[in-house]
């Protein structure tokens, strides 16, 4: 049973535009987590969230913010995306950070064109 | 820093045989390691955490054995099924302790 959801599934769209992306987790965790995964699977932090502060920004590019409402929400956009945008975003939560099972959402796939 | 080293990248394997994927790491605090399985189209799930020295830990018939000695944490099923094609991650908790920090991946590919 799936507690992390995104939408939407896929998205396909041109250089210069501007996407988002939102996450929603039921399982009452307190951090929540972009990751992205490239063409060849390599899963890389880009944010985490916890309590809905910023904890971890992994030089990730200026164009990419992150939004967070809630403990139970964080949404991602990009502003002007570029064609090595083109990934599955994967949102993913936990209780704590690090040292506890992550749950990950089936991911966003983005396809820039 | 923290590090996380996979080195297969594609492993096949006929059904039935053992099968061991290669973890290893690189932190400057106490070791926490995972094992993650992604299936074809789905979300990654843990398969497995450790952070106890020389203590085997065990899920769905995959085992694993933390060792600080040698800074490492190996995958390793005794007879593998076709349902155990999936790609295989080894993660290790960042030295910042605020996430987890995940290795290449592993292909496993079971033939009949």
């Amino acid at each position: 049973e799936t507690a992390v959801f995104q939408t939407p599934n896929y998205h396909v769209t041109q250089v210069g535009n501007e996407v988002s992306f939102n996450c929603k987790q039921t399982l009452g965790h307190d951090t929540m987590y972009w990751y992205k995964q490239d063409s060849k699977k390599l899963l890389k932090i880009m944010f985490s969230y916890n309590n809905k502060q910023l904890i971890v920004n992994e030089t990730v590019p200026r164009r990419f913010s992150p939004q967070s409402s809630d403990k139970a929400h964080l949404n991602l956009r990009i502003k002007s995306v570029e064609p090595e945008d083109s990934a599955v975003y994967l949102c993913a939560s936990s209780f704590g950070t690090g040292g506890t099972e992550v749950f990950f959402g089936k991911g966003t796939r983005l396809t820039v064109v | 820093g923290d590090s996380v080293t996979q080195t297969e990248g594609l492993v096949t394997l006929t059904k039935g045989l053992p099968v061991m994927l290669n973890c290893t790491y690189q932190t400057t605090y106490s070791p926490f390691l995972f094992w993650y399985v992604q299936h074809l189209n789905e979300a990654p799930k843990l398969l497995l955490k450790s952070s106890t020295d020389n203590k085997r830990t065990e899920h769905q018939g995959f085992y694993a054995t933390l060792h600080k000695s040698s800074s490492s944490f190996h995958l390793q099923k005794s007879s593998v099924q076709l349902s155990d094609s999936a790609l295989y991650f080894c993660a290790l908790r960042a030295n910042s302790g605020t996430y987890q920090r995940f290795g290449t991946g592993t292909k496993l590919q079971v033939v009949p």
